[in-house]
């Protein structure tokens, strides 16, 4: 059974840093993209980045660019969205998603930001 | 971007009749490869978005075969033949195509 558990979301400061992490198991990870989308409050989902198999190829939303970086560790099986400058805007539930088109979904992790 | 728009934005129907959403997208995602990258997805009520159509047209593991999607070029539709309780939430629809990804602003489906 495909298994994606997100952690590391939470409360920050405009400014501020979160690095989000995905735990996979049930599938073998390596083999596939990876992604991360989001929904925010009374808004609707969006996709926010995803990356290759082996992580040469990552590709962003342009509110993101410059800011989140994802990237992932095949060995731990394992997913990750470093998001640096956050703004209020970010705030939002973060899914981390199998395939570079979502198919499985895991749970989300809420992040927010707010002074 | 590619600007995905949905109609309607809410849907209330009566349990055991069908349901149509329509998505159009503002540019063809049919692919060089032959395939069209057009999906559909429902967030229930406190769960996480799940995929139920795939490639236009294919049910993801798992899905009931009431639910099925047809369409071409820019113009897709969702269809549930006999919508049940358990088929209320969000539905979205979102290309494949181009980055970045884009979602259509969803159809919020309640039982009547």
């Amino acid at each position: 059974e495909v298994q994606l558990v997100e952690s590391g979301g939470g409360l920050v400061q405009p400014g501020g840093s979160l690095r989000l992490s995905c735990a996979a198991s049930g599938f073998s990870f390596s083999s596939y993209w990876m992604s991360w989308v989001r929904r925010a409050p009374g808004k609707g989902l969006e996709w926010v980045a995803n990356i290759k198999q082996d992580g040469s190829e990552k590709y962003y939303v342009d509110s993101v660019k410059g800011r989140f970086t994802i990237s992932r560790d095949n060995a731990k099986n394992s997913l990750y969205l470093q998001m640096n400058s956050l703004r209020a805007e970010d705030t939002a539930v973060y899914y981390c998603a199998t395939g570079g088109n979502p198919g499985y979904w895991g749970q989300g992790t809420l992040v927010t930001v707010s002074s | 971007d590619i600007v995905m728009t949905q109609t309607p934005l809410s849907l209330s129907v009566t349990p055991g009749q069908p349901a149509s959403i329509s998505c159009k997208s503002s540019q063809s995602l049919l692919h060089s490869d032959g395939k069209t990258y057009l999906f559909w997805y429902l967030q229930k009520p406190g769960q996480s978005p799940q995929l139920l159509i795939y490639e236009v047209s294919s049910r993801f593991s798992g899905v009931p075969d009431r639910f099925s999607g047809s369409g071409s070029g820019t113009d897709f539709t969702l269809k549930i033949s006999r919508v049940e309780a358990e088929d209320v939430g969000v539905y979205y629809c979102m290309q494949g195509v181009y980055l970045p990804r884009t979602f259509g602003q969803g159809t919020k489906v309640e039982i009547k």
